[in-house]
């Protein structure tokens, strides 16, 4: 299996412009979760979806950062518009339901910075 | 909620040295517990992880845990570090119910030669 998907690997945008990263989960899993990490905040969670269905959106900063799952091959997270605070590695991990140990699989990262 | 509390933030020791990482976690019911790492510039990599029976539980690279629940604690040893040990170390919580992995604030360690 390729693993958890994740592109672009590093992004470098400008305040106020928009930012797209996409996640593509390990076939068969049917959760998908964003994580952010920063040096201040460690691993934050920021949104998760089982089914394709965001169930836990509470971890999200606020209205500029949205996530969709259109369908169980791909997610995306925006952030509009994007302000230096944003500046992080976000990471895609998913997991497969029916074996409840709760063991994510992670995929390498988008690593954006904002100027 | 869950929560986790990682006591070290940053660790030196010398190769051979051994090492003992604390975690503490919040849950008032049935828990997975979870030991991650991550070397500079990777993704995280599972290193272990516990759900039920023996307490004490051992994954790659020669690293284990012991769960001990009346202390809430999940520690991580390894009785010789490596250079190549040199990563970052995240305990994660997930309650039962819980779908989402909570993680603590991660223990930087520098292994030096």
């Amino acid at each position: 299996d390729a693993g958890v998907i994740q592109s672009p690997r590093h992004e470098v945008t400008e305040m106020g412009q928009e930012v797209t990263l996409r996640c593509k989960p390990i076939s068969g899993h049917d959760y998908l979760f964003w994580y952010r990490q920063t040096m201040m905040r460690g691993l934050e969670l920021l949104i998760y979806f089982n089914n394709n269905v965001p169930i836990d959106d509470s971890g999200m900063p606020e209205d500029r950062f949205s996530a969709k799952m259109p369908n169980a091959s791909f997610s995306t997270l925006k952030i509009q518009p994007s302000e230096p605070r944003d500046s992080a590695v976000y990471f895609c991990a998913s997991r497969p339901t029916g074996v409840n140990t709760g063991e994510l699989f992670f995929g390498e990262g988008s690593r954006l910075t904002v100027l | 909620a869950q929560s986790v509390s990682q006591h070290n933030h940053h660790v030196i020791l010398s190769e051979a040295a051994s090492l003992e990482l604390g975690c503490n976690y919040s849950y008032g019911g049935t828990v997975n517990l979870f030991w991650y790492v991550q070397y500079p510039g990777q993704h995280l990599q599972l290193l272990l992880k516990y759900f039920s029976g023996d307490p004490l539980v051992k994954g790659i690279k020669g690293f284990e845990a012991e769960f001990i629940k009346s202390k809430f604690s999940f520690n991580l040893r390894k009785p010789s570090v490596q250079w190549s040990d040199t990563a970052e170390y995240f305990c994660a919580v997930n309650g039962e119910g819980r779908r989402a992995l909570t993680f603590g604030s991660g223990t930087r360690l520098q292994v030096q030669p």
